[in-house]
């Protein structure tokens, strides 16, 4: 099973609309982090939340940690072609000599102009 | 400021033949990181390198990966012989420390197709 599950896998909508993709899990996290990536690219930071129920902006995209630190949530406004690509949401283990970034499967979004 | 580099971007071989690929990371990061990552899956980590010592290689099929970085910088990740199921995306990644305050930044990835 794994460890962040992430929905929809898949989404595909018009440019101008708003669209909301989750990350969940039945683990408790000290912080979750949130990446992009685009084809043929490595994964890029876009956010970590840290505190139970924070939100955080980035000009369209609003993340939010849930309250018990087990869920997040990415909701894009007014999505636009540039904003295609992988959403991939992470938990950074570090405990001990472990040190590694956890993925979801992500969610692969499509914007059509 | 360069990011992480990779080559090749791209590599098409058969069965059973060796394949390498290099990484040359953020210019005075001392922790590198190699991904793999299957086609609709996140990248999950092989092996794990501060400066030239690898600390975390558990996750690394020894019987025909393996790896290594000398003298703290370059990296290469290896595999012989390739199978079918090898093929994937492969990430390098950099971080300047172990440590949470630092983020990991990820190179464009190799492309392998096995065939």
């Amino acid at each position: 099973t794994q460890l962040l599950e992430q929905s929809p896998q898949f989404l595909s909508i018009q440019e101008g609309e708003n669209l909301t993709v989750y990350c969940n899990s039945s683990s408790v996290f000290s912080s979750l982090q949130w990446y992009r990536q685009e084809p043929g690219e490595g994964p890029v930071l876009l956010v970590t939340v840290v505190t139970g129920g924070e939100v955080k902006k980035l000009k369209r995209l609003t993340f939010q940690f849930g309250d018990a630190r087990k869920d997040s949530s990415l909701h894009i406004t007014a999505a636009q072609p540039g904003d295609t690509g992988l959403y991939l949401c992470g938990f950074r283990l570090l405990l001990n000599r472990d040190d590694k970034i956890i993925f979801g499967k992500g969610t692969r979004l499509h914007i059509l102009p | 400021e360069a990011g992480v580099v990779q080559s090749p971007r791209y590599k098409i071989i058969e069965k059973k033949q060796p394949v390498a690929f290099w990484c040359n990371p953020i210019s005075g990061h001392n922790t590198l990181y190699w991904y793999r990552q299957n086609l609709g899956q996140g990248p999950e980590l092989l092996i794990r390198y501060e400066n030239e010592e690898a600390v975390d290689d558990s996750q690394l099929p020894k019987d025909r990966f393996s790896a290594e970085r000398l003298k703290g910088v370059d990296s290469t990740l290896k595999i012989q012989p390739a199978e079918l199921g090898d093929s994937a995306v492969y990430l390098c990644a950099s971080s300047l420390e172990h440590h949470p305050l630092y983020e990991q930044y990820f190179g464009p990835g190799t492309r392998l197709t096995v065939t």
